[in-house]
């Protein structure tokens, strides 16, 4: 009920071509989700988050697409470049003072 | 701002000895976690706290403490290290839903 599946565990993709990454829920009291973006030796970030009161949320070359039936949420890279390469996970939460459940993380690199 | 910030860095232990990582933000967020990173599991919470002098468990608590006496410190103890507890580890504050992380402390136990 609590877990936060996400796929895919690697992805390598094309300089210039777009990089998706899957997240799925269970739990329909979630109403927060978001993403964060690691790189080697640092800290997870936050990047970009959406309220499943909308269906997609642009910032940059990062998109989130979310579908509330089917309870999942996706990452979207536009025009991917090598300094996208990082580990992402996404993540969901609900009100109230409750951690936030987080996928299992996908390691994205970009290839020239 | 400084955000979170943690101390040390890096450690090294050996067997049986014990350890504080600290963990302080500047944010006066009242959530405040600390999660272990290895390689392949993810973000695994350890402990948690909502606010000063109230903490709880997460998912791996086993061979960990944590207190909270302030808001701005969250303190992770180890009493007695064991190697399976060699990791990456992160402490976390929260305002409402959003969560930063800190830098991490680079844990090895031999």
């Amino acid at each position: 009920q609590q877990q936060v599946k996400q796929s895919p565990q690697s992805l390598i993709v094309q300089k210039g071509g777009i990089s998706i990454i899957n997240c799925a829920y269970e739990n329909t009291a979630f109403d927060y989700f978001p993403w964060y973006q690691q790189f080697p030796g640092k800290g997870p970030a936050l990047l970009i988050a959406i309220r499943p009161d909308v269906s997609e949320k642009k910032e940059g070359r990062f998109t989130i697409s979310f579908n509330k039936s089917a309870k999942q949420f996706s990452l979207h890279i536009m025009d991917s470049q090598p300094g996208d390469s990082a580990t992402y996970f996404c993540a969901a939460s609900m009100q109230g003072n409750t951690p936030l459940v987080f996928g299992k993380g996908t390691r994205l690199s970009v290839i020239a | 701002n400084a955000g979170v910030t943690q101390t040390p860095k890096f450690q090294v232990l050996k067997t049986g000895q014990s350890m504080t990582l600290q963990c302080a933000q500047d944010m006066n967020h009242e959530y405040m976690s600390w999660y272990r990173q290895d390689p392949g599991m993810g973000l695994r919470l350890i402990h948690y706290s909502v606010g000063a002098g109230i903490t709880d468990q997460g998912e791996v608590p086993n061979g960990y403490n944590v207190s909270r006496s302030t808001t701005e410190d969250f303190p992770l103890r180890l009493l007695s290290a064991a190697p399976s507890q060699t990791s990456v580890y992160f402490c976390a504050s929260r305002l409402i839903y959003e969560q930063y992380f800190g830098p991490g402390t680079r844990l090895t136990v031999t």
